[in-house]
């Protein structure tokens, strides 16, 4: 069974400041790996996924994360956030013989001006 | 082409009563997700479709929950006899293949149970 771990329910974080937001994951089989993002009273949107190849990922609005596969984790980060980067962001992992998504509780970001 | 479809997005019942929860997948898909998220939690799995054929609902309730993708038409999660502990948003999500690949999802129905 796979499992997602996002162990900060709230970052909060001041407008022009870097942010790392944490995943770490447990598999028995080869995983693929995600974030989404949530905006308030909406659905989710991809922000990035890893599938296989290099390990570190760009996604839309200048967020990357990277793969660790000895550290099975998948932290999401960006150099400088913005307000409108406020949103909850969820990690998810899918295996790869069709499985649904199992997402993180989620860490909702605060970008503070 | 238009992305994920769920109607209606607000619906309120009363105990007892029964909720049905639409979703259109985005065209050229056949793999239908639902999810549910209760306040201020993550999203959890309930079911996964495909035409005809329920493939996963390892996380559907024993009782009162339901769901088809009939070979025509939207999908549908059917709540039978509502309680208060039903009320949450619930997500739809499409893929054009197994789920391996990435999701897309809908605006959410948020069901409100009084």
């Amino acid at each position: 069974a796979q499992s997602v771990t996002q162990l900060d329910s709230q970052v909060p974080v001041f407008e022009e400041a870097p942010v790392e937001l944490r995943c770490n994951y447990s598999s028995s089989v080869s995983v693929y790996l995600f974030w989404y993002v949530q905006y308030p009273n909406q659905g989710l949107q991809l922000l990035l996924k890893y599938l296989s190849g290099s390990t570190l990922v760009k996604g839309i609005n200048g967020f990357e994360a990277e793969f660790n596969k000895s550290q099975t984790s998948f932290h999401l980060r960006k150099p400088s956030v913005h307000i409108s980067d406020t949103a909850e962001y969820f990690c998810a992992v899918s295996g790869n013989y069709g499985q649904n998504f199992v997402f993180g509780p989620g860490t909702r970001l605060s970008v503070l001006p | 082409n238009a992305g994920v479809m769920q109607n209606p997005r607000h619906l309120v019942r009363r105990r007892g009563q029964e909720a049905r929860l639409r979703c259109s997948p985005m065209k050229g898909h056949s793999h239908v997700y639902w999810y549910r998220q209760l306040p201020e939690e993550g999203l959890k799995f309930m079911v996964y479709l495909q035409k005809e054929n329920i493939i996963d609902e390892s996380g559907m309730p024993k009782e009162r929950f339901s769901a088809e993708f009939p070979k025509e038409g939207p999908s549908i999660l059917r709540i039978q006899q509502v309680v208060r502990g039903d009320s949450a948003a619930y997500f739809c999500a499409s893929s054009p293949l197994a789920s391996r690949d990435e999701q897309y999802f809908g605006p959410g129905t948020r069901l409100t149970v009084t």
